[in-house]
């Protein structure tokens, strides 16, 4: 069973639509990231959120810390075939600042 | 900079054979750590160190070993490979004062038959 929880695990969607992933726990976390990871590479930081409630934008991506901390949302506006890959949540709990917990991760292909 | 670097990239082990996975990086990082990742389980933290000379045990650390002798080093070792090991490992770094901000190197796909 993991702490964390992604959905949807895979998502095919075409260029210029929208979409979201969700990242969900019954645990609460000190922070929050997302990585996105492209095939035969390792994971890329995108954000951190530490702020229950907060919002933060990288160009057309939107995240969001829900105001508990127990879980989080990516929110992707009009997708690119750019933005294809695996999309990775991540917490770090209060007491384990240096341990983090990763989901299973979202799969993403957006067709031209 | 290179960042964080792994060598070898791929690998096939037989059951019963050891091996050493070799991370490097250049950003002066006092935290390293190893992952194992598995199809739809996400990372798996398996050892961590949070300092030259110190180590300590993550998610899933049962058949392997590590050592950091070097800050810029760290050793992840397999004593006695078991096909359950199949993984691509990943090792990262961080700064100490964000932990939770961990740059990844590009991964060592390991099969053990």
């Amino acid at each position: 069973t993991q702490l964390l929880e992604q959905s949807p695990q895979f998502l095919s969607i075409q260029e210029g639509e929208n979409l979201t992933v969700y990242c969900n726990s019954s645990s609460v976390f000190s922070s929050l990231q997302w990585y996105r990871q492209e095939p035969g590479e390792g994971p890329v930081l995108l954000v951190t959120v530490v702020t229950g409630g907060e919002v933060k934008k990288l160009k057309r991506l939107t995240f969001q810390f829900g105001d508990a901390r127990k879980d989080s949302s990516l929110h992707i506006t009009a997708a690119q075939p750019g933005d294809t890959g695996l999309y990775l949540c991540a917490g770090a709990r209060d007491n384990a600042g240096n341990m983090l917990t990763f989901g299973g991760g979202t799969r993403l292909m957006v067709k031209p | 900079n290179a960042g964080v670097t792994q060598t070898p990239k791929f690998r096939v082990l037989k059951t019963g054979q050891s091996m050493t996975l070799l991370c490097a990086q250049d950003m002066n990082h006092e935290y390293m750590y190893w992952y194992r990742q598995d199809p739809g389980m996400g990372l798996r933290l398996i050892h961590y160190s949070v300092g030259e000379g110190t180590t300590a045990k993550g998610e899933v650390p049962d058949g392997y070993n590590v050592s950091r002798l070097k800050k810029q080093n760290f050793l992840l070792g397999l004593e006695s490979a078991a096909p359950s090991q199949t993984s691509v490992y990943f090792c990262a770094s961080s700064y100490g004062d964000r932990p939770y901000e961990q740059y990844f190197g590009p991964g060592t796909r390991l099969t053990v038959t």
